[in-house]
């Protein structure tokens, strides 16, 4: 069975801090994404990545950045949290390379981040 | 900006009923995708259509797409309690170098007994 898990169901950090999303996946997946999802504004991608050490800003990248040192996991990183990055995170993966519009994507449980 | 927008925000119905969700787009697609997702969690890929077809079926759930009018809808028959879900369309399309899927704001659904 597919599975995307993502370290914190909860968490809750103060402004200036230093914040690690972290997700991983066990179904050998090239593409991983990081969403955020906040009400009324659906899914905003922000990074994605294709390959091991490859990222792709998506359409809100600021404030925000990434890393993939092995092909199972994809860490999103607030290098000073605010308060206005208060939102619900969603990693996600698929198969293939540069195709992904054509695969499903697999997403985590999500992450309530609240930034105080 | 958004490139997805589901139409009506939030729907109610009565169990046995069926459901139409609607789903607008601006630029063109490789293909279109819905997803559910029960309330605080992730969310879970339903049905993908492709830019060359026109309609497609999965169990209780049927989809169109319109390319002309740049639309597609989901219809969900026979609704159950258990269909009670955030619903999403994803327009899958070329994004500079890779592809990528651009979401929707959602239609909530609420299905009573």
């Amino acid at each position: 069975d597919v599975k995307v898990t993502q370290s914190s169901r909860y968490l809750v950090k103060r402004t200036g801090e230093k914040v690690f999303l972290e997700c991983v996946q066990d179904m050998d997946h090239e593409n991983m994404f990081w969403y955020r999802q906040d009400p009324g504004l659906g899914l905003r991608l922000i990074y994605f990545s294709y390959d091991v050490k490859m990222k792709e800003k998506g359409d809100i990248p600021e404030g925000y950045s990434v890393s993939r040192e092995k092909k199972e996991r994809f860490s999103l990183i607030l290098e000073s949290a605010s308060t206005n990055q208060t939102s619900m995170y969603l990693c996600a993966s698929s198969p293939q390379g540069l195709t992904v519009a054509y695969n499903e994507q697999f997403f985590g449980p999500g992450t309530r981040l609240t930034v105080l | 900006s958004q490139q997805g927008e589901e139409d009506p925000q939030a729907l109610s119905i009565q169990e046995g009923e069926n459901a139409t969700m609607n789903c607008s787009y601006k630029t063109s697609i490789n293909n279109l995708q819905w997803y559910r997702q029960n309330s605080g969690r992730g969310l879970v890929h339903l049905i993908l259509i492709r830019s060359n077809e026109r309609e497609k079926h999965s169990g209780r759930l049927r989809v169109t797409l319109d390319t002309s009018k740049k639309s597609s809808s989901l219809l969900i028959t026979a609704s159950r309690a258990a269909d009670t879900a955030s619903y999403f369309c994803a327009r899958g399309a070329w994004a500079g170098t890779a592809s990528k899927l651009t979401f929707g704001t959602g239609t909530r659904l609420q299905v009573t007994l």
